[in-house]
C-alpha cells in the first residue's frame, strides 16, 4: 500500500462535532505535516509536526505522532462548516531528497450546519 | 502578492498539443516542487527544481514530460502530445524554512 494512508476515506458530522483523521505511513520520517484542500483549490498548510514531537497544539487542531506506530492524527475540535474540506497529511522522509512530500490520499471531511 | 503563482489555472488541450504550465515561487523562495493530482487522489511527486538545476525528477514520466526552472522567469512544466490521461490537477509549491511548502492554486489541464 502507499506511504501515507489516511482513514477514513470520508467522514460527515455535525457542526460543533469534533472530527478525527488518521494517517499512517510507512518510512522514517523528519517531518509529517497536514494540509487542506478546498474542492478546486490549492493546499494550505495547517500544521507541521517534527519526529521528535509527540503532540502539536494550533487553535482547534491538534495533532499526535505516534513513531513507533508509523502514525498520526488530526483532531478538529468544535468542528464548523466551513471546515468541510479534504484533508491529506503529507511526510518528508530520510530517504528522499530535499522537501519532496509523499500525501496520502486524504480524508474528505463534511460538517453539516 | 507574495504567494506561489501558477497560470493558467485552467487549461484544455486537444490529444497530440502541447501543455505549458507556469509557476512563480513565493519571494525569496529557489526551490520549487511540482505534483500532479488525480481525481479523488492525493498529490503525487513529480520533480523537484532549484534555479538552473533538476534536483529530483523521480516522479517525472519517462516521456513527453520535461520540468525548467531558468535562473529568470517562472518554473515550466512542459507536457510534450498530451493524452487523455494527463488530464489532472498540477500543483507547483515553493519551500521557504522548516520544510513547509506553499502550494499555488493549481492548473487543471483537461485533455480532449
Amino acid at each position: 500500500s502507499q506511504q501515507g494512508e489516511e482513514d477514513p476515506q470520508a467522514l460527515s458530522i455535525q457542526e460543533g462535532e469534533n472530527a478525527t483523521m488518521n494517517c499512517s505511513y510507512k518510512t522514517s520520517i523528519n517531518n509529517l505535516q497536514w494540509y487542506r484542500q478546498n474542492s478546486g483549490r490549492g493546499l494550505v498548510h495547517l500544521i507541521l509536526i517534527r519526529s521528535n514531537e509527540r503532540e502539536k497544539h494550533s487553535g482547534r487542531l491538534r495533532v499526535t505522532l505516534d513513531t513507533s506506530k508509523k502514525s498520526s492524527s488530526l483532531l478538529i475540535t468544535a468542528s464548523r462548516a466551513a471546515d468541510t474540506a479534504s484533508y491529506f497529511c503529507a511526510t518528508d522522509g530520510m530517504e528522499t531528497s530535499g522537501s519532496r512530500l509523499t500525501f496520502g490520499e486524504g480524508t474528505q471531511l463534511t460538517v453539516n450546519p | 502578492n507574495a504567494g506561489v503563482m501558477q497560470n493558467p489555472r485552467h487549461l484544455v488541450r486537444r490529444r497530440g498539443q502541447e501543455a505549458r504550465l507556469r509557476c512563480s515561487p513565493m519571494k525569496g523562495h529557489s526551490h520549487v516542487y511540482w505534483y500532479r493530482q488525480l481525481p479523488e487522489e492525493g498529490l503525487k511527486f513529480m520533480v523537484y527544481l532549484q534555479k538552473e538545476n533538476i534536483i529530483d525528477e523521480s516522479g517525472m514520466p519517462k516521456e513527453r514530460f520535461s520540468a525548467e526552472f531558468p535562473k529568470e522567469g517562472p518554473s515550466i512544466l512542459r507536457i510534450q502530445q498530451v493524452v487523455r490521461g494527463d488530464s489532472a490537477a498540477y500543483f507547483c509549491a515553493s519551500t521557504g524554512v522548516r520544510n513547509i511548502q506553499y502550494f499555488g492554486a493549481g492548473t487543471r489541464l483537461s485533455v480532449l
